[in-house]
């Protein structure tokens, strides 16, 4: 079984611009969820979808959002970009994490290093 | 809300040893913890995971430790290998199911 894959594995953007990054999470996995890494905050939580909804939400400003498709792919958003959002942006997929045992478990991509130039 | 804390930024052990690398976390409710490696390039890997109904639980190498009373958890992998050296994570769910991430260990295997 394919894992989770994200693309572009690299970006580069200046200032202002926006981006828009791919997860396509395990097939029949219905929730993906967005991450955040950076060495000073660590792994921060950005939102999570299931089934085309978003279900939960981190504290980050409004210029982060996202969607998800009927086939559970996924697209986050970050307009207006500044120095600070760059990072390593993660995406888990999971059956459904509201679901007890196994089905909490998470898998993640390799991530997509954004570089706000 | 919750927080999750981990005690050593980094630990360095012989190959060969036990590891033990330890989280606390703040919520006194919080119910499933997560264990997850971090390989260079490379997004967290599951490890393990305990449910706030257990004490220990194991895996491959690794124990997990839950103490609720002091509101720690550790992890301990056994006969550490070169292939261990990684960024180790704890991860707490909070009360609306997202995880919470402890900042990690990174874990160095001495030869």
């Amino acid at each position: 079984k394919a894992g989770v894959t994200q693309t572009p594995r690299y970006l580069i953007k200046t200032r202002g611009q926006q981006v828009t990054l791919s997860c396509s999470p395990i097939s029949g996995h219905r929730s993906v969820s967005w991450y955040q890494q950076t060495p000073g905050q660590g792994l921060q939580f950005l939102f999570e979808y299931f089934s085309e909804t978003q279900r939960n939400k981190g504290n980050f400003p409004g210029r982060f959002s996202g969607r998800q498709f009927s086939n559970s792919r996924s697209e986050m958003n970050v307009s207006t970009l500044e120095l600070g959002d760059s990072a390593l942006y993660l995406c888990a997929s999971s059956p459904d994490p509201l679901a007890g045992g196994p089905e909490n478990e998470q898998f993640f991509g390799p991530g997509t290093r954004l570089t706000v130039l | 809300g919750e927080s999750v804390g981990l005690h050593l930024p980094t630990l360095s052990v012989q190959e060969g040893d036990n590891s033990i690398i330890n989280c606390a976390y703040s919520n006194s409710a919080s119910d499933y913890f997560i264990w997850y490696k971090q390989e260079s390039g490379k997004g967290p890997q599951f490890i393990i995971d305990i449910r706030s109904n257990m004490d220990k639980r194991q895996g491959q190498r690794v124990t997990v430790l839950l103490n609720k009373t002091v509101k720690h958890l550790s992890l301990q992998i056994a006969a550490t290998q070169p292939g261990d050296s990684a960024v180790y994570f704890c991860a707490v769910m909070d009360s609306s199911y997202k995880l919470i991430f402890g900042s990690g260990t990174r874990l160095l295997v001495r030869p």
